[in-house]
């Protein structure tokens, strides 16, 4: 079975500033899918950014942008610029290649930040 | 705004009652998934419908069932509802399956047992 694993229940980062989210995963498989989702006090889960692990390079959206360490089964999320309105829970997701395309979440990470 | 409806968006009911979740997914999507979101537990998959046929099955008590009909709104059927039920229910749906085709998540419905 896969696990998703955040170990920071907690960050805080001053506006304008840069913060990296970290997230493991545990699985045997070599393809598999692994996301950020965003929950904000709205609580509505919002995708942030996607990853195919077949592809080495590292998603980007805008100030959004992953580091993805297959080998270390690692995939980290680092947001630039930080804003007041990315304020909310952060997700690490993953969804297996083969059997059903469930997304098995980590514990999350809440951000807070600063004006 | 998601495009996927939930309602109601909030629940208060007694232990031992049966309560009803609707999710109306995005317009064109056939996918639909039930997650719960709890303290203790995080958020948990519990089941998938496709076109109106189930697909995917994870931790769903058998207290809990759910359905998808022909207009493809689904709903999640929670009886004999005991006071760790208590959670926050999302729906999502998408067009395709979750690998390759975003998932949109709903608001939830926020479901207390007392």
């Amino acid at each position: 079975a896969q696990t998703v694993t955040q170990s920071q229940p907690e960050m805080s980062v001053q506006e304008a500033e840069t913060v990296t989210l970290s997230c493991t995963y545990d699985t045997s498989e070599n393809n598999y899918y692994l996301f950020w989702y965003k929950q904000p006090p709205s609580r509505q889960m919002i995708l942030v950014i996607r990853q195919e692990a077949y592809k080495q390079q590292n998603a980007t959206e805008n100030r959004f942008s992953v580091n993805f360490q297959k080998a270390a089964k690692s995939f980290s999320l680092k947001i630039s610029d930080s804003q007041l309105g990315d304020t909310a829970m952060y997700f690490c997701a993953f969804i297996s290649n083969f059997g059903n395309e469930k997304l098995t979440f980590g514990t999350g990470t809440r951000l807070t930040i600063i004006p | 705004d998601s495009g996927v409806t939930q309602t109601p968006k909030h629940l208060i009911t007694a232990t031992g009652q049966r309560v009803t979740l609707r999710c109306s997914p995005r317009s064109g999507d056939l996918s639909v998934y039930w997650y719960q979101q709890s303290l203790d537990q995080g958020l948990q998959f519990l089941i998938q419908y496709y076109n109106g046929e189930e697909r995917a099955k994870g931790n769903i008590l058998e207290r809990f069932s759910a359905q998808q009909f022909p207009d493809l709104h689904s709903e999640l059927n929670l009886s004999s509802l005991e006071l760790g039920d208590s959670a926050l229910y999302f729906c999502a749906s998408s067009v395709g399956g979750a690998r390759n085709t975003e998932a949109f998540f709903g608001q939830g419905t926020r479901l207390t047992v007392v």
